[in-house]
């Protein structure tokens, strides 16, 4: 079965820009979580997704947002990228929620 | 708020030793419970989980999780580490169901040869 797909891995942006991650995840899976993980912040929790609704979101300004598709893949998308919004973006997968399945991640680097 | 403490920052183990892991949380009831592994440029992998049943959990890559109720902790052992076994490895707890996943901050493990 294969894992849980990001892309793009890398990114560059300058700030100002937007940016859109995309997460597809396992197979059967209907639960998208985002995470944002820096060094100082560790892991934070974006938002979650089940059945192309947001069931979970957690304190980050209305520049992050998401969306599901009906075949569970996710994006999310940035706008108006600030220096603080470098970070590797995580997504994870899960049937009901928890028991996540994580990607590899999209590292953003915002110049 | 509901949280979850990781103490140790870095530890630092031979190989061979055994290994402990803290991890605290903070809530009322008994939360769902995970261990992730985190490699160098890798995503999260699960190692265990608990939800309920017996407080002994085993995992993946000989690891093992014990729950201690009246400690609110949920601390991660394995008998003989192994080079391999260097990474960020990170508490989780998820207080109801189909609720968000709250991580700790992690705790990165160095072997020594």
């Amino acid at each position: 079965k294969a894992g849980v797909t990001q892309t793009p891995r890398y990114l560059i942006k300058t700030r100002g820009q937007q940016v859109t991650l995309s997460c597809s995840p396992i197979s059967g899976h209907r639960s998208v979580s985002w995470y944002q993980q820096t060094p100082g912040q560790g892991l934070q929790f974006l938002f979650e997704y089940f059945s192309e609704t947001q069931r979970n979101k957690g304190n980050f300004p209305g520049r992050f947002s998401g969306r599901q598709f009906s075949n569970s893949r996710s994006e999310m998308n940035v706008s108006t990228l600030e220096l603080g919004d470098s970070a590797l973006y995580l997504c994870a997968s899960s049937r009901t929620g928890n028991e996540q399945y994580f990607g590899p991640g999209t590292r953003l680097t915002v110049t | 708020a509901q949280s979850v403490t990781q103490p140790d920052i870095h530890i630092t183990v031979s190989e061979g030793a055994s290994l402990e892991l803290r991890c605290n949380y903070s809530y009322g009831a008994t939360p769902y419970l995970f261990w992730y592994v985190q490699s160098p440029g890798q995503g999260l992998q699960l190692l265990l989980k608990y939800f309920s049943g017996d407080t002994l959990v085993q995992g993946i890559k000989g690891f093992e999780a014990e729950f201690k109720r009246s400690q609110s902790s949920f601390n991660l052992r394995k008998p003989s580490v192994h080079w391999s076994d260097a990474a960020e490895y990170f508490c989780a707890v998820e207080m109801n169901r189909d609720d968000k996943i709250i991580f700790g901050k992690g705790t990165r493990l160095h072997i020594l040869p």
